[in-house]
């Protein structure tokens, strides 16, 4: 079963809404956990990593202020997509795991900024 | 920083048949993990090998196995008797020891023809 659930799946919004998704780590605690975004045909790009209890440290090119990023447990991450616009729309996904094993990815949340 | 490359946007194969995927890589770290994902259409990431930097020895999952060239930091995905149901995108994915951050290639698309 899934050892990292993502939340929503899907979401459709009209422009300048704030969007928040959800990483769950279900069965493990996660002190880091990582958020991508994959543009169609493309690889997943690192947007920032996440840390539990701390500030989140972003990829170089990715706003901050854009992208609120929070670990209030070591069970969940989520990211805020805030004032969103068309540009914005994408697919974002999450993942997280032990320091000595596989990363888990969760099943990701296709944006569409109308 | 670390890159890693794929140079086959794509590659097919006949059905029943072994293709290997090509990846390399550029660090100047000494101790690392190495992954295969793969990507169907439904979009969740699927690890299908993991190699450790420090053993020799090649990674085999079933049909899957890896080619690891440590020196020539190499390290090619095999599929052997090939089904239609491993079709997708496949990724090469490397993540640092020392502080979990994986870079991902830009991808290979596989094609099983029946």
């Amino acid at each position: 079963g899934a050892v990292v659930s993502q939340h929503p799946s899907r979401v459709i919004c009209k422009s300048g809404t704030s969007v928040k998704i959800e990483c769950r780590s279900l069965d493990f605690q996660a002190t880091t956990m990582f958020w991508y975004r994959q543009f169609p045909k493309q690889s997943l790009m690192l947007m920032a990593t996440s840390n539990e209890g701390s500030k989140a440290t972003y990829e170089q090119g990715v706003e901050k202020d854009k992208f609120l990023i929070n670990h209030a447990s070591l069970t969940l991450s989520t990211l805020t997509v805030t004032s969103a616009h068309p540009e914005d729309s994408s697919f974002y996904i999450c993942s997280a795991g032990r320091q000595d094993q596989p990363q888990h990815f969760g099943d990701g949340t296709r944006l569409s900024i109308l | 920083a670390q890159t890693v490359t794929q140079s086959q946007p794509e590659m097919s194969v006949q059905e029943a048949e072994t293709v290997t995927l090509s990846c390399t890589y550029d660090t100047s770290e000494s101790d690392y993990y190495l992954f295969w994902y793969k990507q169907p259409p439904s979009r969740q990431m699927i690890l299908v090998i993991r190699q450790e930097a420090y053993k020799q020895q090649n990674a085999t999952e079933n049909r899957f196995s890896v080619n690891f060239q440590k020196a020539a930091k190499s390290f090619s995905l095999k599929i052997s008797d090939s089904q239609l149901g491993d079709a997708a995108m496949y990724f090469c994915a490397y993540r640092s020891a020392y502080n979990n951050d994986m870079r991902f290639g830009a991808g290979t698309r596989l094609t099983v023809k029946p």
